[in-house]
């Protein structure tokens, strides 16, 4: 079956520090690869997706990077966090179709970013 | 583009009372609708889905239909407990590889 897995958890990191969030897939191949962040209280953005192997597609102009070294590991990045980047990670993904129909995301566990 | 609109809340109810959250979407053609929910400080679960008009997903007592006539996508459950409390998220996909999600509804259920 598969499993995807994210971490760190939690994570508190000073105004002006770099930023390396990861996630990896197992159990399937070639997903399509997604990064989200929930605000407090609030949706669902989406950051970044990727539906191959360095094939990154940016959804919102922000201080953050991501990349696709492998196919089934997503990396979050930044070079210097601000402190609106503090938020709730998602990675997830997903197989993209399945006999025409788009298919449902499965979500990894989260990491907890607070900027301080 | 694909867009949903969903009942944002806070819903709070007692247990055993009837639940239904409202969510809308707005699609070229035909999407996959999903509920997605998030217990506090985890990610999200998918719940059900539904693929094609008229399909119902249910799973876990709740239920939505896919009503392409109303572009609506309810969902309901008949008799809450205290452990459905939490941030339920309604969403579609289709064929731009993304899921477009609504911005989630409360609902916190009372003993």
């Amino acid at each position: 079956s598969q499993t995807i897995h994210q971490w760190p958890a939690t994570l508190v990191q000073p105004v002006g520090s770099p930023l390396s969030l990861e996630c990896t897939v197992e159990g399937t191949s070639n997903p399509n690869l997604y990064w989200y962040r929930q605000a407090a209280g609030r949706g669902l953005q989406l950051l970044f997706y990727s539906v191959g192997i360095g094939q990154i597609s940016s959804e919102v102009p922000q201080n953050l990077s991501a990349s696709r070294p492998q196919d089934r590991q997503f990396i979050l990045s930044s070079k210097k966090l601000l402190l609106s980047d503090s938020g709730f990670y998602l990675c997830a993904w997903s197989v993209g179709f399945l006999r025409g129909t788009a298919t449902e995301a499965f979500f990894g566990q989260g990491t907890r970013l607070t900027v301080v | 583009g694909n867009s949903v609109t969903q009942m944002e809340g806070p819903v709070t109810l007692s247990e055993e009372a009837f639940l239904t959250i409202n969510c809308t979407y707005t699609a070229t053609g035909y999407p996959s609708l999903f509920w997605y929910v998030q217990y506090p400080g985890e990610g999200l679960q998918l719940l059900l889905k539904a693929t094609k008009a008229d399909d119902k997903g249910s799973n876990k007592g709740f239920e939505a239909t896919y009503r392409k006539e109303t572009t609506s996508f309810h969902l309901e459950k008949g008799s809450v407990q205290v452990s459905d409390s939490a941030v339920y998220f309604c969403a579609l996909s289709k064929n731009d590889y993304k899921l477009s999600f609504g911005a989630g509804t409360t609902v916190t259920v009372r003993a």
